[in-house]
């Protein structure tokens, strides 16, 4: 089945790293999503890794794939106030139309 | 300037009627999809289309329909067998329906009074 969890909340002083945790039960994902959605708005795509990648860097975010434990990570670098939002990691099951299964998202508050 | 226009930002109904939302895009793409985000939940996927003409149900489809007439355009309408359609509403599209990068537009809120 298909079923992509992630805590609701994180809160992180500026300037240090954040770090968002997804899990997902399906193991035959091919491609692994992250977004972002400020208040109000629609989702950016921040990046997103293929499944035979275990980690991918760009700029102030790094991304960790483990696989075997079905466990996505976000790690954003010296974190900023304009990075406060929810985060939202998704998942694309090999073959499907598709069409894209989330997370309930994680909604992280940069503190002054 | 390429994106998906949502209109309008914010919808207000009242109970038992149908409203319908635009969902337009200028980036050339073959595959939209129609998603409903509530408070605290990941966001559901509604209805999408793979091509025009042609579209498929998603998890929570009952109470909303849509049509594909043209590429650019995929409206929806919540109608009135929509138990609880005070939600977040959310239009997507992609080049293609197997391509990577989902584009999302600025969504609209509805509220039914």
């Amino acid at each position: 089945g298909e079923d992509v969890e992630q805590s609701l909340f994180l809160s992180v002083r500026e300037g240090d790293s954040s770090v968002i945790n997804c899990t997902y039960t399906d193991s035959s994902s091919t491609y692994l999503y992250w977004y972002k959605q400020e208040p109000g708005a629609g989702l950016q795509l921040l990046t997103y890794i293929f499944s035979n990648m275990d980690m991918k860097q760009d700029q102030r975010l790094t991304v960790l794939l483990n696989k075997k434990d079905k466990h996505l990570s976000l790690r954003i670098a010296d974190t900023q106030t304009g990075d406060s939002a929810i985060y939202f990691c998704a998942e694309v099951i090999s073959g499907s139309a598709r069409q894209l299964t989330f997370g309930s998202g994680t909604q992280l508050t940069v503190l002054p | 300037d390429g994106g998906i226009t949502q209109s309008p930002k914010y919808l207000f109904r009242k109970e038992g009627q149908n409203v319908t939302l635009s969902c337009e895009q200028n980036l050339n793409h073959d595959a939209m999809y129609w998603y409903r985000q509530d408070p605290g939940q990941g966001l559901r996927l509604i209805y999408y289309s793979q091509i025009v003409n042609d579209f498929q149900k998603g998890d929570i489809a009952e109470g909303y329909s849509v049509s594909r007439e043209k590429k650019e355009s995929f409206p929806l309408t919540v109608t009135s067998a929509q138990k609880n359609p005070t939600a977040f509403y959310l239009c997507a599209s992609k080049r293609e329906p197997q391509g990577n990068e989902q584009f999302f537009g600025p969504g609209t809120r509805l509220t039914v009074l």
